[in-house]
């Protein structure tokens, strides 16, 4: 069965400095690889994903991931954050064809001024 | 492009009463949809798969007479929580799927149960 983990639950940073969000997954099959945002009380918005091809995806906000297959790793970046940042961070898997999402636990950004 | 909607945006309802959540794909047909089920800081957590004209696919340990799942048209699912209690309190979020696997997701609807 297919599985993400989110290393960190929370990830306190200052605005302007870099910042990683880990992600591993577990999967016997090839994946689909999704980052997400979640502003409070909202749904979610894709950041970016990988599907195939080349392992460095960029998305929007100035976010990007590499895709790691033999560390089984989507790691999600950003070289300088912003106080609006300040999100939860959800990675995922799709399951094959059903489309299914398998979401990992979620990490809290929080951008200090 | 790709916009889904829910409605409504929250409700309240009394314990024991039936609560009716309808997720809409604005722009384009989504013949799969899922609902899933948000707890306070908490991941999303996938409830169902309703695909449309056929009966949902629910996840292990979801009731499925509880949780009625309606997909009746191409760009309509509904999600009724029947006879709900305080312990059904919850968000709720539908996604519609487009190709390459990726999902489109509603705002979601806080449900409060008194």
């Amino acid at each position: 069965a297919q599985s993400v983990t989110q290393l960190d639950s929370q990830v306190p940073v200052f605005e302007e400095a870099p910042v990683e969000l880990r992600c591993n997954y577990s999967s016997s099959v090839s994946v689909y690889l999704f980052w997400y945002v979640q502003y409070p009380n909202q749904g979610l918005q894709l950041l970016l994903k990988y599907l195939s091809g080349s392992t460095l995806v960029k998305g929007i906000n100035g976010f990007e991931a590499e895709f790691n297959k033999s560390q089984t790793s989507f790691h999600l970046r950003k070289p300088s954050v912003h106080i609006s940042d300040t999100a939860e961070y959800f990675c995922a898997v799709s399951e094959g064809n059903t489309g299914k999402l398998i979401f990992g636990q979620g990490t809290t950004l929080q951008v200090k001024p | 492009g790709a916009v889904v909607s829910q409605h409504p945006s929250w409700v309240i309802c009394k314990s024991g009463t039936s609560v009716k959540i309808e997720c809409r794909s604005l722009d384009f047909q989504a013949t799969t949809m899922f609902w899933y089920r948000q707890f306070p800081k908490q991941s999303l957590m996938l409830m169902a798969t309703s695909n449309e004209g056929s009966k949902a696919t629910y996840e292990q340990g979801v009731e499925k007479d509880k949780f009625l799942i309606n997909h009746a048209s191409l760009t309509l699912s509904t999600l009724t929580v029947t006879s709900a209690h305080p312990e059904d309190s919850s968000f709720y979020i539908c996604s519609a799927k487009g190709g390459l696997n990726e999902q489109f997701f509603g705002p979601g609807t806080r449900l409060t149960v008194l």
